[in-house]
Formats: C-alpha cells, sequence, structure tokens
C-alpha cells in the first residue's frame, strides 16, 4: 500500500498570501489529522476530518481551515499568512472509527517558508 | 485540556547500550491511548510502541517497550541494543478515548543519537 502523499513538499510564500496543502490518506483511511510543527511550539494539533467531516479541532485561528473529499483526500487552507506560519505541516492518515484503529500513519509533511 | 512533558530535550548512548527516555502526563481521563513516535532526521514519523491505558501489561515492540506507570502518569520508553538507526526525535504523545483518540497531544521531544 502506498503510504500517506503531501503536495507540495516545499513552498514558499510572502506573508498576506494564502496557501493550500493537500494530503492523500492511505487508501481505506477515512480519518485525516493535520499537525503544525515549529522549533519552538513542538507538534500542536490543527484538525481532523473523518468522512468529510471536522471531528476535532484545535486551536488555531480561523485563519486555518480544511475540508476532506468523498475519496478522503484532505487540504488544509491557510488565508493570510503571517511570519509564524513558518513551519512543517503534517499529516496523519487513520482507518478512524473505533479506538482500535487509531494509529495514525503520517506522511512526509509540507515545509512552508513565509517571507 | 491534556499535558505532556518530555523533560529530557538530549541524549545519547553507545551502540548496543540501552537508553530510557521519559515522558510524563496529565489527564483527568481514565481510558486514553500514549504513543511513542520516532522522527529520524528529514524523515517521516512513524509510531514505535503504543500502550493502552486500561492494559496493565507493559506494551513491547521487538527492542522497545514501555514502563506505564498509570498511578504517577508516567511512559517511559527503553530501547535495548541501540541502533545507529534509532538516532532519532522521539515524541510521546496522549490520544484521548472515543473520536478524540485522533486529536493528539506530543510532548517537546527527546533528540536520541546514538554514536558508534
Amino acid at each position: 500500500k502506498a503510504g500517506v502523499t503531501q503536495t507540495p513538499r516545499y513552498l514558499i510564500k510572502t506573508r498576506g498570501q494564502q496557501v493550500t496543502l493537500s494530503c492523500s490518506p492511505i487508501s481505506g483511511h477515512r480519518s485525516v489529522s493535520w499537525y503544525q510543527q515549529t522549533p519552538g511550539q513542538g507538534l500542536q494539533f490543527l484538525f481532523e476530518y473523518f468522512s468529510e467531516t471536522q471531528r476535532n479541532k484545535g486551536n488555531f485561528p480561523g485563519r486555518f481551515s480544511g475540508r476532506q473529499f468523498s475519496n478522503s483526500r484532505s487540504e488544509m487552507n491557510v488565508s493570510t499568512l503571517e511570519l509564524g506560519d513558518s513551519a512543517l505541516y503534517l499529516c496523519a492518515s487513520s482507518q478512524g472509527g473505533g479506538t482500535r484503529r487509531s494509529e495514525q500513519f503520517f506522511g512526509p509533511g509540507t515545509r512552508l517558508t513565509v517571507l | 485540556a491534556q499535558t505532556v512533558t518530555q523533560s529530557q530535550p538530549e541524549m545519547s548512548v553507545q551502540e548496543a547500550e540501552t537508553v530510557t527516555l521519559s515522558c510524563t502526563y496529565d489527564t483527568s481521563e481514565n481510558n486514553y491511548y500514549l504513543f511513542w513516535y520516532k522522527q529520524p532526521p528529514s524523515r517521516q514519523m512513524i509510531l514505535v510502541i503504543r500502550q493502552e491505558a486500561y492494559k496493565q501489561q507493559n506494551a513491547t515492540e521487538n527492542r522497545f517497550s514501555v514502563n506505564f506507570q498509570k498511578a504517577a502518569k508516567s511512559f517511559s520508553l527503553k530501547i535495548s541494543d541501540s541502533q545507529l538507526g534509532d538516532t532519532a526525535m522521539y515524541f510521546c504523545a496522549f490520544g484521548g478515548s472515543g473520536g478524540s483518540n485522533y486529536k493528539l497531544t506530543f510532548g517537546k521531544g527527546t533528540l536520541l543519537t546514538v554514536n558508534p
């Protein structure tokens, strides 16, 4: 089975722009979670989607949004980029459903640099 | 809200020796899951081991084992016979019960270096 894929792998944007990141989960997985990883704050949970619905949400401003499509692929969008949004954005997929299926498989991440 | 603390920012160990990474957490939940993830340099994060809180028996996966102390809210990772490929950042993570299990709370990580 192919693993979790994220595109693009690297991205450079300027302040004020918006950006869309994409994540394709492992085939058959219905849950997709997004995390932001920075040297200062570490790994922080953004949100999780299951069957096209946002099921869990972290403490990030409304500039951060996401969605999930019927094929379980997910996108996250960051509007009005700030310098502090520079980070590695990780996507993780899981089978979803009961907690016994909750092991999350991570993608390689998208490295976003905001200038 | 849950918190996860890893008190050792960096550790080093000689190849073939044993090392223990510490993790403590705080939660008011009774049913939850704990995880150790490994993130090698410039590589993807992978799950090393997981522990269900309702299980008293400590989880083991080959050279990796945990010491889970529920009352003390402690969850340490022991790596036996350390190998050069074990060099990585190790993250301890907490997952709640039910749907919130997919919302992982991570510690800041421990950078482990295995020396030849």
